[in-house]
C-alpha cells in the first residue's frame, strides 16, 4: 500500500526567505511517481513540481525545488524567497507507474509572514 | 487553455436526496479523476474514467457512481446523501500520465 506522510500540519516563514515542507513515503514499487500542490483558500489544487523515481536529478521549477532521497523515501519541498502569495495549504502526493490516481499527504499550512 | 470546469461550485442538499456534479476536462485531456476531501480524511481518490470507461475505483459505497462522456466531460453521482458526504470533490484532468490538473472544486452541504 502507498501511504505519504507530512509531518508539519503548520509552518511560518518570513517573507523572502526559504522554507521546507516535508514529506515521506512509503510504496514497495520501484517505478512511481512523486509531486506537489498548493492549495489556497479558493479551493483549487495548483500542480507546482513532478519527481519521477528514475529521475537522478532533484526537479525544480522556478521558486519550487524537490529535495529528492530515494533511499530515505523523501521528497521534501523547498520553496525559496518566500512570498506572501504562497500562504497556502501544500500537499504531497504518490502516483504508482502506469496508473493515474493519486495518494496524498495531510498536508502542511505555510503561513509566510510579512 | 481553459483549465478544468467544475460545476457548481456550491451546493446545499438535504439528506437521502442525490446529486450530481459535472467536470470538463482541458481540451484533450481524456483522463478525468474525482476525489473526495474532508477535514477527517484529507483527500481520498473515488475513481477515474479514461475514454469513457472507468479505469481505476477508490473504496468508496456504491451511492458514489460517475460516467465519462465521449467529449471526455464527466460527472459523479451521489445518491441517498448522508451527512458525512459533506465534502469538497475536486476534478482532476491529464493526458496521459502527465501531471493531474485540478478544477476548483463544488462544495457540497448536505444538511
Amino acid at each position: 500500500a502507498q501511504k505519504i506522510t507530512q509531518t508539519q500540519p503548520g509552518m511560518f516563514v518570513q517573507e523572502k526567505e526559504a522554507v521546507t515542507l516535508d514529506c515521506t513515503y512509503d510504496t514497495s514499487d520501484q517505478s512511481y511517481g512523486l509531486f506537489w500542490y498548493k492549495q489556497p483558500s479558493s479551493g483549487e489544487m495548483i500542480f507546482l513540481i513532478y519527481q519521477g523515481s528514475y529521475d537522478e536529478q532533484n526537479a525544480t521549477e522556478g521558486r519550487y525545488s524537490l529535495n529528492f532521497q530515494k533511499a530515505r523515501k523523501s521528497a521534501n519541498l523547498v520553496i525559496s524567497a518566500s512570498q506572501l502569495g504562497d500562504s497556502a495549504m501544500y500537499f504531497c502526493a504518490m502516483r504508482r507507474s502506469g496508473a493515474n490516481n493519486l495518494f496524498f499527504g495531510t498536508g502542511t499550512r505555510l503561513t509566510v509572514i510579512p | 487553455k481553459a483549465g478544468v470546469t467544475q460545476t457548481p461550485r456550491y451546493l446545499i442538499k438535504t439528506r437521502g436526496q442525490q446529486v450530481t456534479l459535472s467536470c470538463s476536462p482541458i481540451s484533450g485531456h481524456r483522463s478525468v479523476s474525482w476525489y473526495q476531501q474532508t477535514p477527517g480524511q484529507g483527500l481520498q481518490f473515488l475513481f477515474e474514467y479514461f475514454s469513457e470507461t472507468q479505469r481505476n475505483k477508490g473504496n468508496f459505497p456504491g451511492r458514489f457512481s460517475g460516467r465519462q462522456f465521449s467529449n471526455s466531460r464527466s460527472e459523479m453521482n451521489v445518491s441517498t446523501l448522508e451527512l458525512g458526504d459533506s465534502a469538497l470533490y475536486l476534478c482532476a484532468s491529464s493526458f496521459g500520465t502527465a501531471e493531474a490538473f485540478f478544477g476548483q472544486g463544488t462544495r457540497l452541504t448536505v444538511v
